[in-house]
């Protein structure tokens, strides 16, 4: 299994492009997230989904949009980016969607600069 | 408003030495408790995870942590740390009876040197 991949691995951005950042897990996963990752800030949830055609959000959600097709996949959408959501974001999945056991798996990371 | 503190930003340390890396949690319902490790350019690992039973709980790279209710605390400790072990570390909560909703600490940068 590959595991959680994401594409791109970095992205430069000008102010009020547009983007798609790419998410997809091969373990049949049902629930999957996104989080922004800031220096001393942590990790925060940013959308997540429950399973296919299922989302809903997270702590900040502004500026972003996510939609749920198929349960592989889950892509991140920019519609107009701000110098703001200059971050790290990761992508994480889990064979369940409640429950402590379900251990959560991250991707391996999208840097993305807006300029 | 639910939260989790990671009480010490960064860490430094001598190689062989013991480490811990506290952290506590705001809540007043049962929690999931994580601790994960991220090396420099890369996604995030779980070292150990508290669901229920022995409060001391055994993760992988000869990590433990101990989690106290009263104190509401999940305290990440090694005996003898390894240049290798340089990395950031973070805490995690998840509450149950919901989703899978992490809500992370902001981070502890642990730093070994020679």
């Amino acid at each position: 299994n590959a595991g959680v991949t994401q594409t791109p691995k970095f992205q430069v951005l000008k102010t009020g492009q547009s983007m798609t950042l790419q998410c997809a897990q091969d373990m049949n996963h049902e629930y999957m997230s996104w989080y922004r990752q800031d220096p001393g800030m942590g990790l925060r949830l940013i959308h997540y989904s429950v399973g296919a055609g299922i989302t809903d959000q997270g702590e900040v959600p502004n500026g972003y949009n996510v939609s749920r097709s198929t349960t592989e996949d889950f892509p991140l959408r920019l519609l107009s980016a701000a110098p703001s959501q200059t971050s790290v974001y990761f992508c994480a999945s889990s064979q369940g969607i409640a429950g402590g056991q379900n251990e959560q798996f991250f991707g391996p990371g999208t840097r993305l600069t807006v300029l | 408003a639910q939260s989790v503190t990671q009480l010490d930003s960064q860490v430094p340390v001598f190689e062989e030495a013991p480490v811990e890396l506290r952290c506590n949690y705001s809540s007043s319902v049962s929690v999931y408790l994580f601790w994960y490790v991220q090396y420099p350019n890369q996604g995030l690992q779980l070292l150990l995870k508290y669901l229920s039973g022995s409060t001391l709980v055994k993760g992988i790279n000869g990590f433990e942590a101990e989690f106290n209710k009263s104190q509401t605390s999940f305290h990440l400790r090694k005996p003898s740390v390894h240049i290798s072990d340089t990395a950031e570390y973070f805490c995690a909560v998840r509450f149950s009876g919901g989703y899978n909703k992490l809500i992370f600490g902001a981070g502890t940068r642990l730093a070994v040197h020679p």
